[in-house]
């Protein structure tokens, strides 16, 4: 079946602009996370989801990010008024199960933001 | 919050040898430790995990030990092969807040098999 895609997989946008990445989760996981990843740095964790609530968004670095999954399956991460050090992979992964036993994520190939 | 410390940060072995990574983490209540690789341009993919209950877990070339109590675990790949040239990371993993499971990285080692 199919994994977890992202899209767009490159963007590019001035300094001050607002861009909205998406994320398509394996159907029918219940957890998506969405991840941020420097140059040379691991992943590190933006913001939860289990269905369509967001349970966790300690990790976005300030209140010009901002997700939603609506509908309890895709997800948008949106950036208002980018700055060069919003440059990263934003990785999304899902997982099937919202509680019990922690179990694995599976991750998108990522969409890199380059900010000029 | 959990913090992980990986080393080596880049490691190069020749074709047919033996890689061991090693990690620590400073969350007692962390209880998963997965493994992850990741190509170039591609998403991170786990290629082996073990759970606080288990010592040791083993899935053909690759294993993974984990000591609880001084708070360390290790991926080992035998017979390494190029295609084993990638970038792996550690993480860390707690239940915290009600359900959420999200993952602390190390920052990765990148790990260069030469033919």
């Amino acid at each position: 079946g199919a994994g977890v895609s992202q899209s767009p997989r490159y963007k590019v946008a001035k300094r001050g602009q607002d861009v909205a990445l998406r994320c398509d989760p394996i159907s029918g996981h219940v957890s998506l996370f969405w991840y941020q990843q420097a140059l040379g740095q691991g992943p590190e964790f933006l913001t939860y989801f289990q269905n369509e609530a967001q349970l966790d968004k300690s990790g976005l670095p300030s209140d010009r990010f901002f997700a939603e999954r609506p509908e309890g399956s895709v997800s948008t991460l949106k950036i208002q008024r980018t700055q060069q050090e919003d440059s990263a992979v934003y990785l999304c992964a899902s997982s099937p199960y919202g509680g019990g036993t922690p179990n694995e994520q599976f991750f998108g190939p990522g969409t890199r933001l380059t900010v000029l | 919050g959990e913090n992980v410390e990986q080393h080596p940060s880049t490691l190069s072995v020749q074709e047919g040898d033996s890689a061991v990574i090693k990690c620590t983490y400073s969350d007692s209540a962390s209880n998963y430790f997965p493994w992850y690789k990741q190509e170039l341009g591609k998403g991170p993919q786990l290629i082996i995990d073990i759970r606080s209950n288990v010592g040791e877990k083993k899935d053909q070339r690759i294993a993974v030990t984990l000591n609880k109590t001084a708070k360390h675990f290790s991926l080992h790949i035998t017979e390494t092969q190029p295609e084993d040239s990638a970038v792996y990371f550690c993480a860390a993993q707690r239940r915290s807040g009600g359900s959420n499971y999200k993952l602390t990285f190390g920052k990765g080692t990148l790990l260069t098999v030469n033919p």
